[in-house]
């Protein structure tokens, strides 16, 4: 079964440092999302990539966060300087793009903490 | 705008009866998918059902089937002879035609109890 595979799978680290967090789509996936979910918020959704080219960052906090796709097989997600509030579960999900009906599809998601 | 509720912030319900879980949508789009995703304690998001606006029947999977009501702007989640492993945080999602987005419910935790 192809999956949406997610690095690291938890993250500790302390204020003020970078945080990379990492996607691979499923092959032949080529809509790519990241989303932030909080007990507070919910599901966020942060920004997509269609084809490799950013679409909307519209959720994304434009001062800290930068969300890159370098080839088809690698998504990152990065937070310079992190915060405590960044504190979050971090999902990417990929979809085929070819219609409405097509459902995402999610990795297990990077568990952060910033202390 | 693009909206999804779901009214019913936790839901307990007893082994094997069946369960319906609430959501309604609002959207200017003529043309929109809906679609149910669990998510377990675990944490991983896991696609149920979809279905489509211009769908003539109500979508099923196994024991899940979808409650479509155009009219109404209403797309339940039905969960039929439930089970311990169906306890999970469940979101209703929509799409609309004009972008690859979705927007997420808030979710109804639901516990089934032994």
């Amino acid at each position: 079964d192809a999956r949406v595979t997610q690095t690291p799978r938890h993250k500790v680290t302390e204020m003020g440092q970078e945080v990379t967090m990492r996607c691979q789509p499923i092959l032949g996936h080529n809509t790519v999302f990241w989303y932030r979910q909080t007990m507070m918020q919910g599901l966020e959704l942060l920004a997509y990539f269609r084809n490799r080219a950013p679409l909307d960052d519209s959720g994304m906090p434009k001062d800290r966060f930068s969300a890159e796709m370098p080839d088809a097989t690698l998504a990152t997600l990065k937070i310079q300087p992190s915060e405590p509030r960044d504190s979050a579960v971090y999902f990417c999900a990929s979809a085929t793009g070819q219609g409405i009906g097509q459902p995402q599809h999610f990795g297990d998601g990077t568990r952060l903490s910033i202390l | 705008a693009q909206k999804i509720t779901q009214t019913q912030p936790g839901m307990f319900v007893q082994e094997k009866e069946a369960v319906t879980l609430d959501c309604t949508y609002d959207t200017s789009d003529p043309s929109y998918g809906l679609f149910w995703y669990k998510q377990p304690s675990s944490g991983e998001m896991i696609f149920l059902i979809y279905q489509g606006s211009y769908d003539q029947q109500n979508a099923t999977e196994g024991r899940y089937s979808l409650n479509f009501q155009k009219a109404r702007k209403s797309a339940n989640l039905v969960i039929s002879a439930s089970q311990l492993g169906d306890s999970a945080m469940y979101f209703c999602a929509m799409r609309g035609d004009r972008d690859d987005k979705i927007i997420f419910g808030k979710g109804t935790r639901l516990h089934i109890l032994p």
